[in-house]
């Protein structure tokens, strides 16, 4: 059963529009939450991540948003580029693991047209 | 340089083969994870190692077998391959001691197709 969720297999914006991608988790146990964005050919990178103690973290154009009383995380692109399309996964460590192992979603398609 | 070293890169084998991928990193850190990355499925985790001598099943650790053989190195065999093991394999990395969260560092892939 999968204990983090993307519904959205893929997300279509213009360019300088905000793209918004969602995740939502069922663990209660999960502390940390991380977003990857992954490019065709090559293995997916950190983007940004947010702790389950704050409900925002920034990083230029990109602001992670937690609503942990609705288990519920979301990714803004602002403005968004052509650049920016790709896989992106949200991933959320378990602090009740011993191994700290991190659980990812099925990731959302990004596509930006000029 | 890259980090974390993933070879091969791409891999054609037919059902029954005995296959081993190999990943390397110059990263220094301890634990090294084997993921799995079926379209639409995401990616989904096969084995970890949390040093030389740990060894951890994942979610899907059935056909699968790995070994650590040094702290820079952790391969992930195939038995037999079958054609439902045909995917991209990610190798990752990560220091819990540099990093809160435990963020995780991937090498680049391999792309095996099982006939």
């Amino acid at each position: 059963d999968q204990q983090v969720k993307q519904n959205s297999p893929s997300l279509s914006v213009q360019e300088g529009r905000i793209s918004i991608l969602n995740c939502d988790y069922t663990n209660s146990m999960f502390d940390y939450f991380l977003w990857y964005k992954k490019y065709p050919a090559e293995g997916p990178t950190f983007l940004i991540s947010i702790s389950s103690i704050k409900d925002k973290n920034e990083d230029g154009r990109f602001t992670v948003f937690l609503n942990k009383s609705a288990k519920h995380l979301s990714l803004h692109i602002v403005p968004s580029q052509p650049g920016d399309s790709a896989v992106y996964f949200c991933a959320a460590r378990d602090r009740g693991s011993t191994l700290g192992r991190l659980y990812f979603g099925r990731g959302t398609q990004l596509t930006v047209w000029p | 340089d890259a980090d974390v070293t993933q070879t091969p890169r791409n891999r054609i084998t037919k059902t029954g083969k005995r296959i081993m991928l190999e990943c390397s990193q110059t990263k220094g850190h301890d634990r090294m994870y084997w993921y799995r990355q079926d379209p639409g499925l995401g990616l989904r985790l096969i084995y970890y190692s949390f040093d030389v001598k740990d060894i951890n099943k994942g979610e899907i650790s059935d056909g699968y077998s790995v070994s650590r053989q040094a702290q820079a190195k952790f391969s992930l065999s195939l038995e037999s391959a079958i054609p439902n093991q045909t995917a991209l394999y990610f190798c990752a990395t990560s220091d819990p001691q540099g990093s809160a969260y435990n963020e995780q560092f991937f090498g680049p892939g391999t792309r095996l197709t099982v006939l």
